[in-house]
């Protein structure tokens, strides 16, 4: 089956960029999704289509996607932004969605 | 508002069946395709199955195919999950999840949650 694959944590300081990576075999012909976690709540869309932002989302928040990886960048995080952040997407044919296995962020 | 609202999970033995539900309601049911994703404890998100709008197409993740079939019935707005053969690592939330229209392939909308818990 179909797999994304994520660092399992990523650590920053406040104000520094953290960058979180997403591969997958699909990802040259398939769109990378991201999604903001934090304890206790639903997911909220942060990135769509590799790298368009929701209105509403910081500016800080952008995404990319080259070959077999995909990449949420935060620049300048916030302590606010400590969340879980998974990548979504599909496979070759389209039909079966998958999630990253998820990383979680830590700005401290 | 949009709701999303599981309900059926419980406890039950492995090997047993269970049949989730999910009743929606502030927006037009009819017109959005819908997913279940679960959450084991102390894992992350995993993507179980899709429906389209109308049923006409169904798609399911690897790990549960052949157990699981997802459903919908339209006049009563609600949501199916039959999950059958059930086994320890079942255990998980599992969410109710609309798929956006404006904003095509992503999740806009999630349920609480339902916990199943696959245990003898």
């Amino acid at each position: 089956s179909y797999e994304l694959t994520q660092p399992p944590s990523v650590s920053v300081s406040p104000g520094q960029t953290a960058r979180i990576t997403c591969s997958g075999d699909a990802l040259p012909k398939k769109y990378a999704y991201w999604y903001q976690r934090k304890s206790g709540q639903a997911p909220v869309l942060v990135i769509y289509e590799d790298n368009k932002r929701p209105s509403g989302i910081p500016e800080r928040f952008s995404g990319s996607s080259s070959g077999t990886m995909a990449t949420l960048t935060i620049s300048g995080a916030q302590v606010e932004d400590e969340a879980d952040y998974y990548c979504y997407s599909t496979d070759s044919s389209g039909d079966q969605r998958v999630f990253g296995g998820g990383t979680k962020l830590t700005v401290l | 508002q949009v709701q999303l609202v599981e309900s059926g999970g419980g406890v039950v033995q492995p090997g047993r069946s269970l049949r989730l539900s999910c009743a929606a309601s502030g927006f037009t049911f009819s017109r959005h395709g819908m997913h279940w994703v679960r959450q084991a404890p102390g894992k992350g998100l995993e993507w179980v199955a899709v429906i389209w709008y109308d049923g006409s197409k169904k798609y399911y993740a690897d790990s549960m195919k052949g157990r699981l079939t997802i459903s919908r019935d339209n006049s009563k707005n609600t949501l199916y999950l039959q999950m059958n053969s059930l086994r320890a690592e079942d255990t998980a939330v599992y969410y109710c999840v609309r798929d956006s229209i404006e904003v095509t392939g992503t999740l806009d909308y999630w349920g609480q949650g339902t916990l199943v818990t696959v245990s003898s």
